[in-house]
């Protein structure tokens, strides 16, 4: 059974910092996904990770993938407090449709 | 840019009735999903369509979940007779070059 763990489940920081949320996963994967989901609103697509070392970019964020460590990051720069949300990492299993999701990272900035 | 529409965004319904919800996948998406999310807890894969069938499907999905893409465009997710622990967020989803979230319908069942 694929187990997906994030962490940290929670945080909070200022404006201006820079931090990371880690992503594990357990067994062989071919997508990794990062999601931000606000409050009561559905779940918004942010990066689609396919091969190891692969890495992507947009604004602020940056995602990356090891897929023999088997460890995606996700790495936060200059947090502004619209990042303010909760994050979650979701990978697909090799040859597998569904995906399984992360418990999800609880971003607070605080100006 | 097109997205995956869903109604109602809220159902309340009486433990024991069924209820389907419905969603209009993007068009030309092949691969179609239905999602459940417990208030505050994590993203739980339901059920995959393909080709008119389905293609995978979790242990959450037993004999009182069905789909159906009655007309080519509506996908839909039927629970036959609800439980209180149904009550949830069920997101569909398609899979094009990225996979898109619809809006979510949020199910109280009393």
């Amino acid at each position: 059974e694929l187990k997906v763990e994030q962490n940290p489940l929670f945080l909070s920081m200022q404006e201006g910092k820079n931090y990371t949320i880690y992503c594990n996963y357990s067994t062989t994967s071919d997508r990794l996904y990062w999601y931000r989901q606000d409050p009561g609103k559905s779940l918004e697509s942010l990066f689609v990770l396919l091969s190891n070392g692969a890495v992507k970019q947009e604004g602020r964020l940056m995602a990356s993938l090891d897929t023999k460590a088997r460890l995606s990051t996700l790495h936060i720069t200059a947090a502004v407090h619209d990042l303010s949300a909760t994050y979650f990492c979701a990978v697909a299993e090799r040859g597998a449709d569904g995906l399984t999701f992360g418990k999800g990272t609880h971003l607070i900035i605080q100006p | 840019e097109p997205e995956v529409t869903q109604t109602p965004s809220h159902q309340v319904t009486q433990m024991g009735q069924e209820v389907i919800l419905r969603c209009v996948p993007i068009s030309n998406h092949l691969y179609f999903y239905w999602y459940r999310q417990i208030l505050g807890q994590k993203v739980e894969f339901l059920v995959s369509f393909y080709n008119n069938e389905i293609s995978e499907k979790s242990e959450i999905f037993d004999d009182q979940f069905s789909v159906e893409r009655p007309d080519g465009s509506n996908f839909t997710l039927k629970i036959r007779s609800t439980k209180l622990e149904d009550s949830a967020m069920y997101f569909c989803a398609s899979i094009g070059t990225d996979k898109f979230f619809g809006p979510g319908t949020r199910l109280t069942v009393l």
